[in-house]
């Protein structure tokens, strides 16, 4: 069966533009995840759901990043007014059940430079 | 905040040589695992080690965890040039589920 995969695989912004990343995640998978990665760093959380139901949002940096999961299967991260610090590859990850209890399917990344 | 740290930060070994990787992290533990990630197929789970176990193996790798030093080594056993990518350690603490990833470990296998 098809990974996660992620839309679009590379994306430049203009500094002030808005920008929106997709998640399709393993069909059936309950759980789904953002992360950030920096050049050189581990992926850092970003938020995290449940079916459909925001549990955790405590790792957005700012109230400039949104993300929604309105049906419980693809998500979006939406990034407005994107500044130069949001470069990075955005991961999405998604997990069969309970997250945390078992591994973690990552998609390939949307690296966004913003110029 | 990244909890864990790898050690070393690089390596660069011969093929078929066995490879070390250390994850230090800071907190009480549900669960650590590994991760290897290149560009070629991005980030992929290796191996879960859950706090009431020791060790773990799996094909060539070998994982141990010391909870009483809060730290776990990651051996690759018969090293592959297959086998270059970058290495990170993530922990799942208490009942949450978020990953939290140490800074990594590249490792380069020379053929």
């Amino acid at each position: 069966g098809a990974g996660v995969s992620q839309s679009p695989r590379y994306k430049v912004a203009k500094r002030g533009q808005d920008v929106a990343l997709r998640c399709d995640p393993i069909s059936g998978h309950v759980s789904l995840f953002w992360y950030q990665q920096a050049l050189g760093q581990g992926p850092e959380f970003l938020t995290y759901f449940q079916n459909e139901a925001q549990l955790d949002k405590s790792g957005l940096p700012s109230d400039r990043f949104f993300a929604e999961r309105p049906e419980g299967s693809v998500s979006t991260l939406k990034i407005q007014r994107t500044q130069q610090e949001d470069s990075a590859v955005y991961l999405c990850a998604s997990s069969f059940r309970l997250a945390g209890m078992n591994e973690q399917f990552f998609g390939p990344g949307t690296r966004l430079t913003v110029l | 905040s990244q909890q864990g740290e790898e050690d070393p930060q690089a390596l660069s070994i011969q093929e078929g040589e066995n490879a070390t990787m250390n994850c230090s992290y800071k907190t009480s533990i549900n669960n650590l695992q590994w991760y290897r990630q290149n560009s070629g197929r991005g980030l992929v789970h290796l191996i879960l080690i859950r706090s009431n176990e020791r060790e773990k193996h799996s094909g060539r790798l070998r994982v141990t965890l010391d909870t009483s030093k809060k730290s776990s080594s990651l051996l690759i056993t018969a090293s592959r040039a297959a086998d270059t990518a970058s290495y990170f350690c993530a922990t799942v603490v208490g009942s949450s589920y978020k990953l939290i990833f140490g800074s990594g470990t590249r490792l380069l296998v020379r053929p």
